[in-house]
């Protein structure tokens, strides 16, 4: 089974909207990280935001922020007023750290493809 | 402060050669781990190393190997070149390796086997 699962293959929006990208995750680890990343076509993996398993309260970096709902295993980006230079490929990906105490690597989605319009 | 580099950013070689990739972690940072992205499997975690010593490894053929060195830059090796090799090769940094650690990556290399 997927372990992260991006159900929104592309997406198209108007420029000054808000957008939601969903991911949902999979594990039986009670410890665990979500990340969120951004991808342009230059290839570079740009880190947006980070929420771990026992945190509180949802993670927010300036424009962007995680609506993490943690019995659901949802771990939704928002993006609030957005630009043109938002347009690129979005990946959610989750790392456990196991009984031992080790963390393993990152697990992706399959991403998501934002195109924000004018 | 520099980001994640890494070198070559751009490569092509032939079927059967190897090749070297290298990775020099955001300062402070000891952890790298690498990954494999193509267009069929999407990204793949192929290692991890923390402190010159493996700790975790993906599931992928004995080819590819790494090393850490003690300033805590690190180097991919794919031996034996197959054209499924042609791939997006990320290094990611962080400052240990547990999940609480935001993770970092490099702008990778663009490898071509022809």
């Amino acid at each position: 089974a997927q372990k992260i699962t991006q159900t929104q293959p592309g997406m198209f929006v108007q420029e000054k909207e808000a957008v939601t990208l969903d991911c949902t995750y999979d594990t039986s680890d009670p410890s665990y990280g979500l990340f969120w990343y951004k991808q342009p076509s230059s290839g570079e993996m740009i880190f947006l935001i980070y929420q771990g398993s026992y945190d509180q309260q949802n993670a927010t970096e300036g424009r962007y922020s995680l609506n993490f709902q943690k019995a659901r295993k949802s771990a939704n980006l928002v993006i609030s007023a957005s630009q043109l230079g938002d347009s690129a490929m979005y990946f959610c990906a989750m790392r456990e750290i196991g009984s031992g105490g080790g963390a393993d690597g990152l697990t992706f989605g399959k991403g998501t493809h934002l195109i924000i319009q004018p | 402060k520099a980001g994640v580099t890494q070198t070559p950013r751009y490569l092509i070689k032939t079927r059967g050669q190897q090749v070297t990739l290298s990775c020099s972690p955001i300062s402070g940072h000891r952890s790298v781990s690498w990954y494999q992205q193509t267009p069929g499997q999407g990204l793949q975690f192929l290692f991890e190393y923390f402190s010159e010593t493996q700790r975790n490894k993906g599931n992928f053929p004995g080819r590819f190997s790494g090393r850490q060195f003690s300033n805590s830059r690190s180097e991919m090796n794919v031996s034996t070149l197959e054209l499924g090799d042609s791939a997006l090769y990320l290094c990611a940094s962080s400052l240990t390796a547990t999940s609480g650690n935001t993770i970092y990556f490099g702008e990778g290399s663009w490898l071509t086997v022809v």
